[in-house]
């Protein structure tokens, strides 16, 4: 299965900076996604990174506030803008592998704004 | 639409004896079924996977599940719960189809405490 390298593992950031979460992935994948999980809770899929093209955000998430960038089939990054307290989450990417063995994820970016 | 429900929020076992995770999908086609399970501050690791063929799907860490399509089921199971089983799992259904968009939607998770 494929192996993800995101990055960083955690960070604190001041109000109203922005952070860029990267997702490195030891093969060539389908799909990519990135996700976030607010504290206790479940998760909830941000947007599919496409590659080459605008990736697709589901309701409730814009570009604006989670620019997302897919340069090739391996890599992709999601900024978290003009961040506030309420965007202390921890975030995830998932690739589904080229071999549709299901969904892997990466170990996730925990956040914290102050 | 896709959605798991998850009816236990918190459920706590002694060490030892046997456990079962209630999971209930609602899904318009094949449902591709998915076990995670989360420890404290850690990512997603994959338990077990369902996509076809024998319904009974064996898993990692001794963990198994059954889907019944007439229940629209996936509950999981353990015959004997070891201490480091003690984090939250969670229950998810996904589009391998090709037609669908490969989005896998979450159940809100079952913490598991395990008393020693």
């Amino acid at each position: 299965s494929a192996v993800i390298s995101q990055k960083p593992s955690r960070d604190i950031c001041q109000r109203g900076t922005s952070l860029t979460i990267q997702c490195q992935v030891d093969s060539q994948v389908t799909m990519m996604f990135w996700y976030r999980q607010q504290p206790g809770q479940s998760l909830t899929l941000i947007a599919t990174a496409n590659q080459g093209s605008e990736a697709t955000y589901e309701s409730g998430f814009v570009i604006d506030k989670f620019p997302i960038s897919r340069p090739n089939l391996t890599f992709s990054t999601l900024t978290v803008s003009n961040l506030s307290p309420e965007d202390s989450s921890i975030y995830l990417c998932s690739v589904v592998p080229r071999s549709n063995s299901g969904y892997t994820f990466g170990s996730g970016t925990r956040l914290t704004v102050v | 639409a896709q959605s798991v429900t998850q009816p236990d929020i918190h459920i706590t076992v002694s060490e030892g004896a046997s456990l079962e995770l209630r999971c209930n999908y609602s899904y318009g086609a094949t449902p591709y079924l998915f076990w995670y399970v989360q420890s404290p501050g850690q990512g997603l690791q994959l338990l077990l996977k369902y996509f076809s063929g024998d319904t009974l799907v064996q898993g990692i860490k001794g963990f198994e599940a059954e889907f019944k399509r007439s229940q629209s089921s996936f509950n999981l199971r353990k015959p004997s719960v070891h201490w480091s089983d003690a984090a939250e799992y969670f229950c998810a259904v996904g589009d391998f189809s090709g037609a669908g968009s490969y989005q896998l939607t979450f159940g809100k998770g079952t913490k598991l405490s395990v008393i020693p």
